[in-house]
């Protein structure tokens, strides 16, 4: 079945480490997205990407970083310079259209600080 | 930009009992709506989505969805709730092409026997 791989589903960061979340989509789907998640706020926008090798700042992307290298990987870093790290988050992926298209995600991954 | 509001944080309702979940949008022009639920630990499901025509959208689960232009809305309902249904659930909008899709903050649904 196609879908939407995160891993791994804790993870733990310790002070002034980069941690690298990982995302990886069978769906053949052109446009991938990154989402923090933290209790009453909803889903905050990080990162996103329409197409391999381009992406564009969401509205929280001070101390993340990403890379698409390939169509399948979108992998999230969370860096020393993000304060306040803490939260689920959740990467997403849908196909490209002249219409906001239905985003598909997968189960998230919950970072914590030691 | 646009933006969509979700007034109620915390819905408890009896099992069997219908349902209703608010979603108020702000947009100049006619947006993309979707409703999504979460349920713990787990990433978003699309229940249901509105582009254009019929503004009563059906969705998976049972769920329906009005889109009301005139009161800026997208309102979630379901006739009978079932325990299972306890979960939380977004309201999303988008301004269509590759523009982002913004995130209501949630409604956390309970489902009492």
């Amino acid at each position: 079945d196609g879908g939407i791989t995160q891993s791994p589903k804790y993870l733990f960061r310790k002070e002034g480490q980069n941690v690298t979340l990982s995302c990886e989509q069978n769906l053949n789907h052109d446009a991938m997205y990154w989402y923090r998640q933290d209790p009453g706020q909803g889903l905050r926008l990080i990162y996103y990407s329409q197409i391999v090798n381009d992406f564009q700042k969401g509205d929280i992307a001070e101390g993340y970083s990403v890379s698409r290298e390939k169509k399948e990987s979108f992998p999230l870093t969370v860096t020393s310079a993000q304060k306040n790290p803490t939260a689920f988050y959740l990467c997403a992926s849908s196909i490209r259209g002249e219409e906001n298209q239905p985003q598909h995600f997968g189960d998230g991954t919950r970072l914590s600080i030691l | 930009a646009q933006s969509v509001t979700q007034p109620d944080i915390h819905i408890t309702v009896s099992e069997g009992a219908s349902l209703e979940l608010r979603c108020n949008y702000s947009y100049g022009a006619t947006p993309y709506l979707f409703w999504y639920v979460q349920s713990p630990g787990q990433g978003l499901q699309l229940l249901l989505k509105y582009f254009s025509g019929d503004t009563l959208v059906q969705g998976i689960k049972g769920f329906e969805a009005e889109f009301k232009r005139s009161q800026s809305s997208f309102n979630l309902r379901k006739p009978s709730v079932h325990w299972s249904d306890a979960a939380e659930y977004f309201c999303a909008v988008g301004a269509g092409g590759y523009q982002k899709v913004t995130f209501g903050t949630g409604t956390k649904l309970q489902v009492i026997p």
